[in-house]
């Protein structure tokens, strides 16, 4: 089936503790991308990467970290968690060019 | 930068009844593609648009696209309960990655 998946589905943990959050898709495709959704602000862009070892910093970069070293997985990688980092997140991927993304289910991660 | 603002933000409706929410956005796009996104679970693609086409159907959904506005529409005709859902839309352009605005909340009540 195809299909993104991410782990854990839901994180607690405390602030400054190391996290990271893995994405994977079975659908060979190029682009990858992670979004943080907040109450009032809808989706908006963390990182995104249009290929292997190629990616960009999307609208909120500030204190995430990524690494696309295999086409299929796409880790989010947070150093230094803060409380303001509590949020759904969000793992997408879509062929490139003009496609449709396909979301992963998800990751609720708590920063107290 | 988000460019793409869905109105009305949330949209509360009897079932059978159709539900159109509207999608405005800043720049010129290649395509503008909507979304819905049950509570608190992944989006899931709905249609897609390319700025040369003016409407697409599919099922009971309709999105019309008006380039000279800077806007497109997405209609569910005879709406369900299972309807019920945020709906975004998101914009594409030239090598940018997609922009989602914030949302339309539908409810449809049974």
């Amino acid at each position: 089936e195809a299909q993104v998946t991410q782990n854990p589905r839901y994180l607690i943990t405390v602030t400054g503790k190391k996290l990271t959050v893995t994405c994977s898709q079975n659908m060979n495709h190029e682009y990858m991308s992670w979004y943080r959704q907040d109450p009032g602000l809808g989706l908006r862009q963390i990182y995104y990467s249009m290929n292997v070892e190629v990616t960009d910093k999307g609208d909120v970069p500030e204190g995430y970290k990524v690494s696309r070293k295999e086409k299929r997985n796409f880790p989010l990688i947070l150093e230094s968690p803060s409380p303001n980092q509590t949020s759904l997140y969000f793992c997408a991927s879509s062929l490139a060019g003009e496609h449709e993304q396909y979301f992963g289910p998800g990751t609720r991660l708590t920063v107290t | 930068s988000q460019q793409g603002e869905e109105d009305p933000q949330a949209l509360s409706i009897q079932e059978g009844e159709n539900a159109t929410m509207n999608c405005s956005y800043k720049t010129s796009i290649n395509n503008l593609q909507w979304y819905r996104q049950n509570s608190g679970r992944g989006l899931v693609h709905l249609i897609l648009i390319r700025s040369n086409e003016r409407e697409k159907h599919s099922g009971r959904l309709r999105v019309t696209l008006d380039t000279s506005k800077k806007s497109s529409s997405l209609l569910i005709t005879a709406s369900r309960a299972a309807d019920t859902a945020s709906y975004f839309c998101a914009t594409e352009r030239g090598n940018t990655p997609l922009v989602f605005g914030k949302g339309t909340r539908l409810s449809v009540i049974a």
